[in-house]
């Protein structure tokens, strides 16, 4: 079993619909998770950042963590055309060098 | 610049001769991280290296894998002997701290895009 599962499937939704994105993990020690935004040939950028369980809500994006479960989510809200990007889960333990990575989402925005 | 950057951002090599990758990180940065992305895949953690400490190779796939760091700043991995199934975007980062540290935030360089024929 992987570290991080993301099911990589491609998602396509139309403009101002909600996004819904998840991920699993196996490492109850993980306690830093991230969401990345990358879009195409360029590098990941850090989109959301929650520590521990909770949610926590940045402009139309939403990031939670349930640590019960082993499962984060990432929602966007009202999604534009300019979300159109890869979506890659991230989470790192304390005092861990590495973060480790889901194989990310494709996700379109149709206008 | 204010980011991480990459050189060069795209290379075509011939199966076999080595290549080099350049990183340099944000200004500041104590922490520098390779990563590697596959088509279809995640990212693949290579090496970390945190200041003057060792650094962590734990994830170099083989050999002919290998990366330094010069002055605490600017880092080149070289892959030696190329192959097929080398092709990827190389990915580095750069963060005020380790991972493990609450709020640090890694940033990404844009990646240097290796195609091996």
């Amino acid at each position: 079993q992987k570290e991080v599962e993301q099911d990589p499937g491609p998602l396509s939704v139309p403009e101002g619909a909600i996004v819904s994105l998840n991920c699993t993990y196996s490492n109850s020690a993980f306690q830093y998770f991230m969401w990345y935004r990358q879009y195409s040939r360029k590098g990941p950028e850090l989109l959301m950042y929650t520590y521990s369980s909770g949610n926590k809500e940045d402009g139309r994006f939403t990031a939670q963590v349930d640590k019960s479960s082993k499962y984060i989510s990432l929602f966007i809200r009202d999604s534009q055309p300019s979300d159109s990007a890869t979506y890659l889960c991230a989470m790192s333990a304390r005092g861990n060098n590495r973060l480790a990575f889901g194989k990310g989402n494709q996700v379109v925005v149709i206008p | 610049g204010a980011g991480v950057s990459q050189s060069p951002s795209n290379k075509v090599t011939e199966k076999g001769k080595d290549v080099e990758l350049r990183c340099d990180p944000i200004s500041g940065h104590t922490a520098l991280y390779w990563y590697r992305q596959s088509l279809g895949q995640g990212l693949e953690f290579l090496i970390y290296f945190q200041g003057n400490s060792a650094p962590d190779k734990s994830g170099l796939p083989s050999d002919r894998f290998s990366a330094e760091r010069t002055g605490g700043s600017v880092s080149t991995l070289t892959i030696q002997r190329t192959q097929q199934e080398d092709s990827a975007v190389y990915l580095c980062a750069s963060s005020l701290d380790q991972p493990g540290v609450a709020g640090n935030t890694i940033y990404f360089g844009e990646g240097s895009w290796l195609t091996v024929v």
